[in-house]
């Protein structure tokens, strides 16, 4: 068990331009979900998978964000024309879903720093 | 989703025990009281969580109140390095969607 990847760990890039985050869960974890989290705030709610499906997107989320999980394992999160209220850290997290009674442990990785100048 | 309510910051002497409460008034029969921390610069940990009777493991206690209304979160011995944000968040069985709220933070004393 090698945790939940996340890559890159830092990236800058100037306003306008294209991001791509990508997530690598726990093994067999077929829930996977994406937060932001700005300074002094608590990790906002972007979206989430079960399996390859995504379940739900916050309402709240630009369209300009999309994310996707094509094989139900890796996941990854697309900013298109960045902007600088874009600057955050993007937190990746995998959990199992196995029934009732489910822990739903969420398990989190380190997060991908974006910095939008 | 139940929207939870927690106190900004508290602090604790090391060794006494943290006593983290967190209000739910609006949970529903199938929401779960979960507890996470976040130490600065990490992703969110696991601590604990329950549905109606208390819990206890390595890391932590959890009551919640009869009416599950309300929950403290109980560090029996805090230490330095349990000063983290902590989070109560009240989860549906159905749909297993996390809302943060901001936490409280505990700063813990030498």
């Amino acid at each position: 068990d090698t945790g939940v990847s996340q890559n890159p760990r830092h990236k800058i890039t100037k306003r306008g331009q294209n991001v791509t985050f990508r997530c690598d869960p726990i093994s067999e974890h077929n829930r996977l979900y994406w937060y932001r989290q700005t300074l002094g705030q608590g990790p906002e709610f972007l979206t989430y998978f079960q399996n390859e499906a995504q379940l739900e997107k916050s309402r709240l989320l630009s369209d300009r964000f999309s994310a996707e999980r094509p094989k139900g394992s890796f996941s990854t999160l697309e900013i298109q024309r960045t902007e600088q209220g874009d600057s955050a850290m993007y937190l990746c997290a995998s959990s199992l879903k196995t029934g009732t009674p489910n822990t739903g442990e969420l398990f989190f990785g380190e997060g991908s720093r974006l910095t939008v100048l | 989703d139940a929207k939870t309510t927690q106190p900004t910051s508290m602090d604790c002497a090391e060794g006494r025990a943290a006593n983290l409460p967190c209000n739910h008034s609006t949970i529903s029969g199938n929401e779960y009281v979960y507890w996470y921390r976040q130490i600065h610069s990490q992703g969110p940990q696991y601590i604990i969580h329950g549905l109606k009777n208390n819990e206890t493991n390595e890391m932590a206690s959890l009551i919640i109140t009869e009416d599950r209304k309300s929950s403290t979160l109980i560090l029996p011995h805090a230490m330095l390095r349990d000063t983290a944000v902590y989070y109560c968040i009240a989860v549906s069985s159905g749909t297993y969607k996390y809302i943060f709220g901001t936490g409280t933070r505990l700063k813990v004393l030498a």
